[in-house]
C-alpha cells in the first residue's frame, strides 16, 4: 500500500536550519508530486510547496519562498525539504502528501514536529 | 489567496446527521469541476482524504460520508454520525494556487 515514512521529530535553536525526510513506496515514486503541508500547534494547515520528482521541478506558496528548499533523490523515492533561519513561528508539524497535478492529497505522512527553542 | 471559511465547532449526537460548510471568497468550479476537496483529522494523526471534487468519495471512505455544493458554497454530510467519527474536518481548494485550507470544523458529541 501507499506509504509515506517521514524522519523523526527535531529540536532546533533558532536561526539554524532543519532538513527533513519523505520515504515514499507503494507507488511509481516518478508518478506523482509531493507537496509540504505545515500545521502550527492546534491550528489549520498551510501549503507550503511542491516538487515533481521526476523533473524536480518546484513551485512554491509566496509565503514560503526562502525558507524552505525541496529535493528528491530518486534512487531512494524519498523527498527532503529543508527549513533554514528558523525562528519560534517555524515550530509546528510538517506534513508530507502526495498527489497528481490537480492537488487532491491522496496519501499523507505521519509529520515530522520541528520545535525551534534555544 | 483563496479564503475558505468553516464554522471552528459542531455538536452532534450519534447516529445523527451532521453537516459541515465551506465558504470560498471567490468562485473553485471550473466547468463542471468543482475543485473542493475535503480531510478529516483525528487527534495525533495525519488528514485522511474523505471527498474529492466536491462529491467524490476516496478510496476505503465509508458511504455515510457524503459532499455536495459548487461555486462558493459546498457541504460534507455524515449520515449517520458514528463515535469514530469525532474528529476535525477541513476543505481544501485547488482551484488557484497555493491551494488554501479552511480553518477546520472539531464534530463534537452533543
Amino acid at each position: 500500500q501507499v506509504k509515506l515514512l517521514q524522519s523523526g521529530a527535531a529540536l532546533v535553536k533558532p536561526g539554524a536550519s532543519v532538513k527533513m525526510s519523505c520515504k515514499a513506496s507503494g507507488y511509481t515514486f516518478t508518478d506523482y508530486w509531493v507537496s509540504w503541508v505545515k500545521q502550527s500547534h492546534g491550528k489549520s494547515l498551510e501549503w507550503i510547496g511542491e516538487i515533481y520528482p521526476n523533473s524536480g521541478a518546484t513551485n512554491f506558496n509566496e509565503k514560503f519562498k526562502g525558507k524552505a528548499t525541496l529535493t528528491v533523490d530518486k534512487s531512494t523515492s524519498t523527498a527532503y525539504m529543508e527549513l533554514s533561519r528558523l525562528t519560534s513561528e517555524d515550530s509546528a508539524i510538517y506534513y508530507c502528501t502526495r498527489h497528481h497535478k490537480g492537488h487532491v492529497m491522496d496519501a499523507w505522512g505521519q509529520g515530522a514536529s520541528v520545535t525551534v527553542s534555544s | 489567496d483563496i479564503v475558505l471559511t468553516q464554522s471552528p465547532a459542531l455538536a452532534v449526537s450519534l447516529g445523527q446527521r451532521a453537516t459541515i460548510s465551506c465558504r470560498a471568497s471567490q468562485s473553485v468550479s471550473i466547468s463542471r469541476y468543482n475543485l473542493m476537496h475535503w480531510y478529516q483529522q483525528k487527534p495525533g494523526q495525519q488528514p485522511k482524504l474523505l471527498i474529492y471534487r466536491a462529491s467524490n468519495l476516496a478510496s476505503g471512505i465509508p458511504a455515510r460520508f457524503s459532499g455536495s455544493g459548487s461555486g462558493t458554497d459546498f457541504t460534507l454530510t455524515i449520515n449517520p454520525v458514528q463515535a469514530d467519527d469525532i474528529a476535525t474536518y477541513y476543505c481544501q481548494q485547488s482551484r488557484e494556487s497555493p491551494p488554501t485550507f479552511g480553518g477546520g470544523t472539531k464534530l463534537e458529541l452533543k
